[in-house]
């Protein structure tokens, strides 16, 4: 069973410009959450995404946004990019409980 | 506020040790408390957690909660090099209108090295 798959792996921005990061799900899953982890601050939760529905988001600004499609796939927005917006952003997919499965990351540079 | 904290931050042991990390957590509406092993990137999973004073075990790695005290161990016996990472905690808070899966909380992890 394929695991789930980020893209891309790795991309450098500017600051002020937007991106997008992508995120397929193990088939069968249909929740799927979208984390971001710093060095500072870890694993931060960012909002999680069931059957198209965005169910709970975490305290990171209006710049930050995603949406889930039919087939489960999901992105996520960053807008009007900034320094601090550097990180890995981590996807995860569920069946139903929080046992999570992740992707291994978009690592993301704002310079 | 919901928080989890995972201590030590750092560990450096020799192989064949046995090694204790502790989570504990101030949430409300708790539903469960996991366990992640993160080498380069992708967190594994590792355990699930619901129940106070059932250990979980998988080869050399078990884990208990303690509901009322409100913390977690990871042990992890005979170390090896391989289980050089960094062991994350998390707990799942259920969301005000009772869906199915919570919201998942974080701590900063444990960072482990196991020396030859």
């Amino acid at each position: 069973k394929a695991g789930v798959t980020q893209t891309p792996r790795y991309l450098i921005k500017t600051r002020g410009q937007q991106v997008t990061l992508s995120c397929s799900p193990i088939s069968g899953h249909r929740s799927v959450s979208w984390y971001q982890q710093t060095p500072g601050q870890g694993l931060q939760f960012l909002f999680e995404y069931f059957s198209e529905t965005q169910r709970n988001k975490g305290n990171f600004p209006g710049r930050f946004s995603g949406r889930q499609f039919s087939n489960s796939r999901s992105e996520m927005n960053v807008s009007t990019l900034e320094l601090g917006d550097s990180a890995l952003y981590l996807c995860a997919s569920s069946r139903e409980r929080a046992e999570q499965y992740f992707g291994p990351g978009t690592r993301l540079t704002v310079t | 506020e919901d928080k989890v904290v995972q201590s030590p931050l750092s560990l450096v042991v020799h192989e064949g040790d046995t090694v204790t990390l502790n989570c504990s957590y101030e949430v409300t509406n708790f539903r469960s408390l996991l366990w992640y092993k993160q080498e380069k990137k992708a967190p594994t999973f590792l355990f699930m957690l619901t129940s106070s004073g059932i250990e979980k075990k998988s080869g050399r790695l078990s884990s208990i909660l303690d509901k009322k005290e409100l913390f977690s161990i990871l042990n992890i016996t005979a170390t090896q090099t391989g289980d050089s990472a960094i062991y994350l905690c998390a707990v799942e808070v259920g969301l005000n209108y009772g869906g199915s899966q919570g919201n998942l909380i974080f701590g900063k992890g444990t960072k482990l090295s196991v020396k030859p």
